[in-house]
């Protein structure tokens, strides 16, 4: 079983949506991120959480830690979010030099 | 937010050649960069840590004498992919978090390496 697991790992849906992506961990995290790459490669930073929400214009990222779950949630969907997002921890304490656990990833497409 | 350049972003070679890949931190410094290997439809794997003025840490199965790491400074990492074959053919990316605890981590933009 992966230490990070992502749901659904495909999802389609039309443009004005409201999208959840969701991700559960096994192990014990320091801080948790949601990350959006698109065709072609580059992987962007969305959010980084430990506790509680955040929000960045239509994105807005929970995350539960005494369940370990976290969710990404779009709201009025867009073509242009199509892409791939990827859960990632942070275990340990945290410092600088300790490795993401990734998940496999969801692979959204927004169709107009 | 922070920023982390590689270059280049797409590279073609011939077998038996070698290549460079470059992951600089622009604005910060970065003492610890990741580098990982994607490929296609699968998650990130991580290859190696890269430690500023010290020898890279691999992950267990990476060939350290195949993919050469140098952190000479705290704003620049080298991949090197030596005596390059078709299967090393795949997307690499490099990865920076700034000093401290529970830090964001900056990607860079990917390289594509085609090895012909």
């Amino acid at each position: 079983k992966n230490e990070v697991e992502q749901s659904p790992q495909n999802l389609t849906a039309q443009e004005g949506e409201f999208i959840t992506i969701n991700c559960s961990y096994s192990v014990g995290i320091s801080a948790l991120h949601w990350l959006q790459q698109h065709p072609g490669g580059g992987i962007v930073s969305l959010f980084m959480l430990s506790s509680g929400k955040k929000k960045h214009g239509r994105l807005i990222a929970t995350i539960n830690i005494q369940e370990k779950h976290s969710s990404l949630h779009i709201t009025a969907s867009h073509p242009r979010d199509s892409a791939v997002y990827i859960c990632a921890v942070l275990g340990g304490r945290g410092g600088s030099n300790y490795k993401l656990t990734f998940g496999k990833g969801t692979l959204l497409t927004v169709n107009p | 937010g922070a920023v982390v350049s590689q270059h280049p972003s797409r590279v073609i070679c011939k077998s038996g050649t070698s290549v460079k890949i470059e992951c600089r931190s622009l604005d910060f410094q970065a003492t610890t960069m990741f580098w990982y290997r994607q490929f296609p439809k699968k998650s990130l794997m991580l290859m190696a840590t890269s430690n500023e003025g010290s020898k890279a840490t691999y992950e267990q199965g990476v060939e350290k004498d195949k993919f050469l790491i140098n952190h000479a400074s705290l704003t620049l990492s080298t991949l090197t992919v030596t005596s390059a074959h078709p299967e090393d053919s795949s997307f690499y990316i490099c990865s920076a978090r700034r000093q401290g605890l529970y830090t964001e981590a900056f990607f860079g933009q990917g390289t594509r390496l085609t090895v012909v």
